[in-house]
C-alpha cells in the first residue's frame, strides 16, 4: 500500500465551479500535509500546507485534513481556466515527502 | 532569488551511456533533495542533503546513481550505464534553513529519455 493514495482523475469542470480534490494516507505518525500544483513540463509548486487536522484557507483555496478518516482534501472555489493543472497531495516522512499520483484538473471556460 | 535551477532541461541519451544533471538551489537553502517523476505518477524521493552531507538515500537509488553536493551549494546527480527504465523527470528541490520539509521549492526538472 502506498503511503498516500490519490484519484488520478482526470477531472473536468466548468469555469466558476467548486472543485474538490481528495487523498487518503496510511501513516498517522507524520502530521504535515501539503498540496502542490504542477503545470505541464514544470516542477511542482507549493500551494499550501497544513499541520495535523483542521482547515486552512488561502484565497480561493481551502485545505482540509480529517485525521479520524485519514482524509486530505483541497477545495477550489470559483475555479478559473488558469487552475487547469495537476494537483498533488503529499505527506511528510522523516526526511522526505510522500506524494500521491496527482489529479489532472481541467477548467473549461 | 531566481528559484531552483536545473540543467539541462532535456537530455536524450542512448542506453549504456552516463549522464549528469546539475541543480542550483535557492541561495542559502541548506537542504537539497532529488526526486524522480514518471508519467502519471507523483514524485518519488531519491536522496537528501543537508549542506554537503548526504543524509538519506532511497532504495530507488541503485548503485548506478550517485549524487554529490560539494561545498554545500550546487548538486549533481549522475546515472551510469543508463537503462530505458531510467527515463523520467528528475526534480531537484530545496528548503530554507530553519524550515522543515513542508516548505520545499522545486525546480522545473530535467527530462531524461533513454533510447
Amino acid at each position: 500500500q502506498k503511503e498516500v493514495e490519490q484519484d488520478p482523475g482526470p477531472l473536468s469542470v466548468p469555469e466558476g465551479a467548486i472543485v474538490s480534490l481528495n487523498c487518503t494516507y496510511s501513516n498517522s505518525a507524520f502530521q504535515y500535509f501539503m498540496w502542490y500544483r504542477q503545470y505541464s513540463r514544470k516542477g511542482p509548486e507549493l500551494l499550501m500546507y497544513t499541520y495535523s487536522s483542521g482547515n486552512k484557507e488561502d484565497g480561493r483555496f481551502t485545505a482540509q485534513v480529517d485525521k479520524s478518516s485519514k482524509y486530505i482534501s483541497l477545495f477550489i472555489r470559483d475555479s478559473q481556466p488558469s487552475d487547469s493543472a495537476t494537483y498533488l497531495c503529499a505527506q511528510t516522512g522523516a526526511n522526505n515527502l510522500f506524494f500521491g499520483t496527482g489529479t489532472r484538473l481541467t477548467v473549461i471556460p | 532569488d531566481t528559484g531552483v535551477s536545473q540543467n539541462p532541461r532535456h537530455k536524450i541519451t542512448k542506453r549504456g551511456q552516463n549522464v549528469t544533471f546539475r541543480c542550483d538551489p535557492i541561495s542559502e537553502h541548506n537542504r537539497l533533495y532529488w526526486y524522480r517523476q514518471t508519467l502519471g505518477q507523483g514524485p518519488e524521493f531519491l536522496t537528501y542533503f543537508q549542506n554537503e552531507a548526504q543524509l538519506e538515500k532511497s532504495r530507488l537509488l541503485s548503485d548506478r546513481f550517485s549524487a554529490e553536493r560539494p561545498k554545500g551549494s550546487f548538486s549533481t546527480l549522475e546515472i551510469q550505464r543508463t537503462e530505458q527504465g531510467d527515463s523520467a523527470m528528475y526534480l531537484c528541490a530545496s528548503s530554507p534553513r530553519g524550515d522543515g520539509i513542508e516548505k520545499l521549492f522545486f525546480g522545473s526538472g530535467t527530462q531524461l529519455s533513454v533510447l
